[in-house]
């Protein structure tokens, strides 16, 4: 079983549409969790961290389960500029020092 | 001015030669990765850095070497390229201890032919 996992997409959804990712992991000891947006042949930016108690910015909202160890990202009124693939990212190691990048999750927003 | 810089952005070399892909930062951070990142894989772990005299292997360090010049520059070494070597490769940066949230650089495109 991979440590990170998403579903690759793509996903292609028309603008004003909402749409979610999710994401599971492996080990339960996981500590932190984020969400990076890369743009093809860019650099992993990040997008948001992911908060036990769920967290908001602006259309962008975040989820996780610990129980279900899956973490969740909702892009509500989608733009254009949301086009990029959405990656899972979360912090292991035994120094909690090391971050797993899932594959990442292809989001194509259309007119 | 960019953060985390990485120079060259591209680069085509032959097998066998040796490579050296360089990594700068203006963040103030202690800590510095190397990953690589291929087609249909996740980003990798070459090797980590928490200062200059604390370096660590990451998940694929097989060919591969570094060198943390100062807090602020971190070096990524291919003693001798091979094929299978050609990826893209980021530099990151992280101050936070706890959470570990990663800025990364703008990349080096590698050919090895």
């Amino acid at each position: 079983r991979k440590e990170v996992e998403q579903d690759p997409g793509p996903f292609n959804v028309p603008e004003g549409a909402t749409v979610a990712f999710n994401c599971t992991y492996s080990n339960s000891a996981s500590q932190s969790f984020f969400w990076y947006r890369q743009d093809c042949r860019k650099e992993p930016k990040l997008l948001m961290s992911v908060y036990s108690s769920g967290n908001e910015d602006g259309r962008f909202t975040a989820q996780l389960n610990r129980a279900s160890q899956y973490i969740s990202l909702l892009i509500r009124d989608s733009k254009l500029s949301d086009s990029a693939t959405y990656l899972c990212v979360v912090n292991m190691g035994a120094r909690a020092d090391k971050l797993i990048f899932g594959t990442g999750t292809r989001l194509q927003v259309f007119p | 001015d960019a953060d985390v810089t990485q120079t060259p952005r591209n680069r085509i070399t032959k097998t066998g030669k040796r490579i050296m892909l360089e990594c700068s930062q203006t963040k103030g951070h202690d800590r510095m990765y190397w990953y690589r990142q291929d087609p249909g894989l996740g980003l990798r772990l070459i090797y980590y850095s928490f200062d200059v005299k604390d370096i660590n292997k990451g998940e694929i360090s097989d060919g591969y070497s570094v060198s943390r010049q100062a807090q602020a520059k971190f070096s990524l070494s291919l003693e001798s390229a091979i094929p299978n070597q050609t990826a893209l490769y980021f530099c990151a940066t992280s101050e936070d201890r706890v959470r570990n949230e990663q800025f990364f650089g703008p990349g080096t495109r590698l050919t090895v032919l």
